[in-house]
């Protein structure tokens, strides 16, 4: 059974800071994985979305990075801002349509 | 349009009360989907359609009902609720059944008294 787990649950940065999250899954055999932000009591909007066989895609100020065969993956944010304040997820696609979701990690941007 | 309307934003209904969830994109997207999100818990999947069929049942209980009367519109019919079904329902969608990037509405609170 596939899990997603997000280390840490809870991040507090000074605005300006260049930042990492991290995603970890058990099962090395997927089709993509997505991240996403959401921001408190809404949905959620697509970030970046890297395939099985890349190793990184780049929007912006972000950049999400996958290593399959250790079943980790990162999402740098550069410059942090307080607008980057949301909780972000990671979603690993096993087919069929099903994603599986981490728990999220909360970011607070402190101006 | 790269939007997925879902209306109501709020809705507040009784045990013995129907209502229903209506989602709508117009992005051309071939698979739609339900999803449940209790308060600080990632989303699960409940139903998915692919090309206005019911592809996934997530074994959700009878009490929610989905249709999918053309590809551009997602219903979600609620009979019967309990209190523990109080949480946001997203819907989302996709330009094929496989693989590709969510878009997600902004969801439904939904509570249950």
């Amino acid at each position: 059974k596939q899990e997603v787990t997000q280390i840490p649950a809870a991040l507090s940065v000074p605005e300006g800071e260049n930042l990492v999250l991290n995603c970890s899954f058990t099962d090395s055999a997927i089709y993509n994985l997505q991240w996403f932000r959401q921001d408190p009591g809404k949905g959620l909007t697509s970030l970046l979305l890297i395939q099985s066989s890349q190793r990184e895609q780049t929007s912006g100020r972000l950049n999400a990075s996958l290593d399959k065969s250790s079943g980790r993956s990162t999402l740098y944010i550069a410059a942090s801002q307080p607008g980057d304040s949301a909780t972000y997820l990671c979603a690993v696609s096993r087919g069929a349509q099903k994603l599986v979701f981490g728990q999220g990690t909360r970011l607070t941007i402190n101006p | 349009d790269t939007e997925v309307t879902q209306t109501p934003k709020h809705l507040v209904m009784g045990m013995t009360n129907k209502k229903s969830l209506k989602c709508e994109q117009h992005m051309g997207h071939r698979a739609m989907y339900w999803y449940k999100q209790k308060a600080k818990k990632p989303p699960e999947l409940m139903f998915v359609y692919s090309y206005e069929k019911l592809s996934i049942n997530e074994s959700v209980p009878s009490r929610f009902s989905p249709e999918c009367p053309n590809s551009s519109l997602l219903n979600l019919h609620l009979h019967a609720l309990q209190p523990e079904d109080s949480a946001l329902y997203l819907c989302a969608s996709s330009q094929g059944p496989v693989n590709e990037k969510l878009f997600f509405g902004s969801g439904t609170q939904l509570s249950v008294l």
